[in-house]
């Protein structure tokens, strides 16, 4: 198993472009997330997926759309990018009867 | 507003020594308590975790204490090692319509000397 998997690892954008980060989970896990790591923050939830074809705002979903493809897949799409979305990004899944969330490596974004 | 507070931000502890991280919660509707473990350049994992039926869970090195009247709870890590060196997420969560959104805290980063 690979787990989760997220591409890129590292991207640079400017001011105003857009972009997709992907999300693949090969554990059979009916929920997912993303989240923001800021130093100081914590991680912070942008959004959620309860199961395949659901999906809803967390904490801080402004300037962001996600869409949950298939089971296995969930991605994060920044439409017009700020410097205020530079951050780490990362991807969870979780099975249904586990409280835990299990983590992909991250995708580090700065914009300039 | 930060539904989830984390002292220290950061702590150094002796190897062999004892570290102690708090966290603090306001909503009381949370259910379930985590504790994770963040390596740099690595996502969080889980490390140990608690519902508010018990006071304490205890899983090697690592114990969480739960105070459900004062709405804290505190991992401790007993005979710290240089291996546990990274940085503490304490976070509380609740389910909704089957998923578990979590709030995390601050973090704390640790330090252990050998």
């Amino acid at each position: 198993n690979a787990g989760v998997t997220q591409t890129p690892k590292f991207q640079v954008l400017k001011t105003g472009q857009s972009m997709t980060l992907q999300c693949a989970q090969d554990m059979n896990h009916n929920s997912m997330y993303w989240y923001r790591q800021d130093p100081g923050m914590g991680l912070r939830l942008i959004y959620y997926s309860a199961s395949e074809g659901t999906t809803d705002k967390g904490e801080v979903p402004n300037g962001y759309n996600v869409s949950r493809l298939n089971k296995r897949e969930f991605s994060l799409r920044l439409e017009s990018a700020a410097p205020s979305q530079t951050s780490v990004y990362f991807c969870a899944s979780k099975p249904m009867r586990s409280g835990e969330q299990y983590f992909g490596p991250g995708t580090r974004l700065t914009v300039t | 507003q930060q539904q989830v507070k984390q002292s220290p931000q950061s702590l150094i502890v002796q190897k062999g020594g004892i570290s102690i991280i708090n966290c603090a919660y306001e909503n009381t509707a949370f259910d379930y308590f985590p504790w994770y473990q963040q390596f740099p350049g690595k996502g969080p994992a889980l490390l140990i975790a608690i519902r508010p039926d018990v006071s304490e869970k205890k899983e090697g090195r690592f114990t969480i204490s739960f105070n459900k009247s004062a709405k804290q709870f505190s991992l401790h890590i007993m005979d710290s090692q240089p291996g546990d060196s990274a940085t503490y997420f304490c976070a509380a969560s609740s389910l909704i319509q089957g998923a578990q959104k979590l709030v995390f805290g601050q973090g704390t980063r640790l330090t252990i000397n050998p």
